[in-house]
């Protein structure tokens, strides 16, 4: 069955330390990867979206992701995290539709 | 620029009256729009997918006739939870794409604040 899957419930890490959330998807071909993020109460803001081409990409904030084919993965990294990051976490896909995918999402919490 | 606003941001309302949650992109025309439904510490899950002009999309096990979409325009769409019930409280999420990226799967979905209703 397609799924997205982000292992990582919660994470908490401290200000100025670097974050990685991981994602991966199960999907017969390689989908559309999206990040979001969801600050309490909020809808969602595009961190950043791999359609083709380089694998590593660059997004808002800092944030960056890298496609791993082989690992069907679509990691999302930041080398030095703000108080502001604090937030939940979406990883989404989307294939042959408009239609997303989301994660179960992962709650970062930032310590100072 | 790609905002969208929704409103009202909360509503609270009594057991078997209709609410009406509006969805509105401020600055770019929406071709698609899409209504979602979150649950505390839970992900979004996609509940209908409407556009402009044409009856809605539900996704499997959305009743239609419970959670009414109406797409009038290429700026606003409403959702309408007719006769709430406490178990139809939550967090009501919209999005809108503005159809340009010329392949419906690279579409970016562009997200109001939410709107939490909470059925008494």
């Amino acid at each position: 069955a397609q799924s997205v899957t982000q292992p990582d419930i919660h994470i908490t890490v401290s200000e100025g330390a670097s974050l990685e959330l991981r994602c991966n998807y199960s999907y017969g071909a390689t989908p559309y990867l999206f990040w979001y993020v969801q600050s309490p109460g909020q809808g969602l803001q595009l961190l950043l979206k791999y359609f083709s081409g380089d694998t590593l990409v660059q997004g808002i904030k800092g944030f960056e992701a890298e496609f791993k084919r082989s690992q069907s993965s679509f990691n999302l990294r930041k080398p030095s995290v703000h108080w502001s990051d604090a937030a939940e976490y979406f990883c989404a896909v989307s294939f042959i539709s408009y239609k997303l995918s989301f994660g179960a999402g992962t709650t970062v919490t930032v310590r100072a | 620029g790609a905002v969208v606003s929704q409103h009202p941001s909360w509503v609270i309302c009594k057991s078997g009256t209709s609410v009406k949650i509006e969805c509105r992109s401020l600055d770019f025309q929406a071709t698609t729009m899409f209504w979602y439904r979150q649950f505390p510490k839970q992900s979004l899950m996609l509940m209908a997918t409407s556009n402009e002009g044409s009856k809605a999309t539900y996704e499997q096990g959305v009743e239609k006739d419970k959670f009414l979409i109406n797409h009038a325009s290429l700026t606003l769409s409403t959702l309408t939870v007719t006769s709430a019930h406490p178990e139809d409280s939550s967090f009501y999420i919209c999005s809108a794409s503005p159809g340009t990226s010329g392949s419906v799967g690279q579409e970016t979905q562009y997200f109001g604040p939410g709107t939490r209703l909470l059925v008494l």
